[in-house]
């Protein structure tokens, strides 16, 4: 069975350009979690989705955020437009049940110049 | 504001020898998760324990809930270079992760 999977593995963007991660979530999890670990951080909460709802998205730093996740599938979180302080790795994870057994993807390195 | 207090930050010990991390908080977590990190992976889960004083063991780990569910260990026995890596706690509040800083833990052989 083929884990979270996270695309791009790295993005290395100028302050003000837009970037789009995704995350393909193990299939028939209906959770879906964003995380950032900003450098020198602790891991944050961003939001979470079942199916294709927002259960939680008290974590989105402001709104130059936006996380979908069409037809409770995969997952994109945009980030438009980008500021330095973006800069980090964001995680995405799945489960069947809320909080119990997280699988987590490899993370996108983002870095905004 | 809820915080994981992860100790130590950074440890690093000779193959043989027994360590323990603690992560602390003032506030009451539903469940505590302990997982482990490699680089250039995602944080993979070693443990989930959800009542207060809870034990459970994994091989030469040993993780406990404190009584009043504040606070965790994660106890390694007989440490091994492969036990080398990222240990990171995070408690259940509110259907939310909140993590701990993490350890970075070195076995040296």
């Amino acid at each position: 069975e083929a884990g979270v999977t996270q695309f791009p593995s790295h993005s290395v963007i100028e302050k003000g350009q837009t970037v789009t991660l995704r995350c393909d979530p193990i299939s028939g999890h209906d959770n879906l979690y964003w995380y950032r670990r900003v450098m020198g951080k602790e891991i944050k909460f961003l939001l979470h989705f079942v199916k294709e709802s927002k259960q939680d998205e008290s974590g989105m730093p402001n709104n130059r955020f936006l996380a979908e996740r069409t037809g409770g599938t995969y997952s994109t979180l945009k980030v438009q437009p980008a500021e330095l302080e973006d800069s980090g790795v964001y995680f995405c994870a799945s489960s069947q049940e809320v909080l119990i057994e997280q699988f987590f993807g490899p993370g996108t390195r983002l870095t905004v110049l | 504001t809820q915080l994981l207090e992860q100790s130590p930050q950074f440890l690093s010990i000779q193959e043989g020898e027994n360590l323990t991390v603690y992560c602390n908080s003032s506030s009451v977590f539903s469940s505590l998760q302990w997982y482990r990190q490699e680089p250039g992976e995602g944080p993979v889960l070693l443990v989930t324990v959800v009542t207060g004083g809870e034990v459970k063991k994994l091989k030469r780990l040993t993780f406990q809930f404190g009584d009043a569910r504040k606070d965790s260990s994660l106890h390694i026995t007989a440490a091994q270079p492969g036990d080398t890596g990222l240990y990171l706690c995070a408690g259940g509040s509110n259907y939310q992760l909140i993590w701990g800083a993490g350890t970075k833990l070195i076995i040296k052989p």
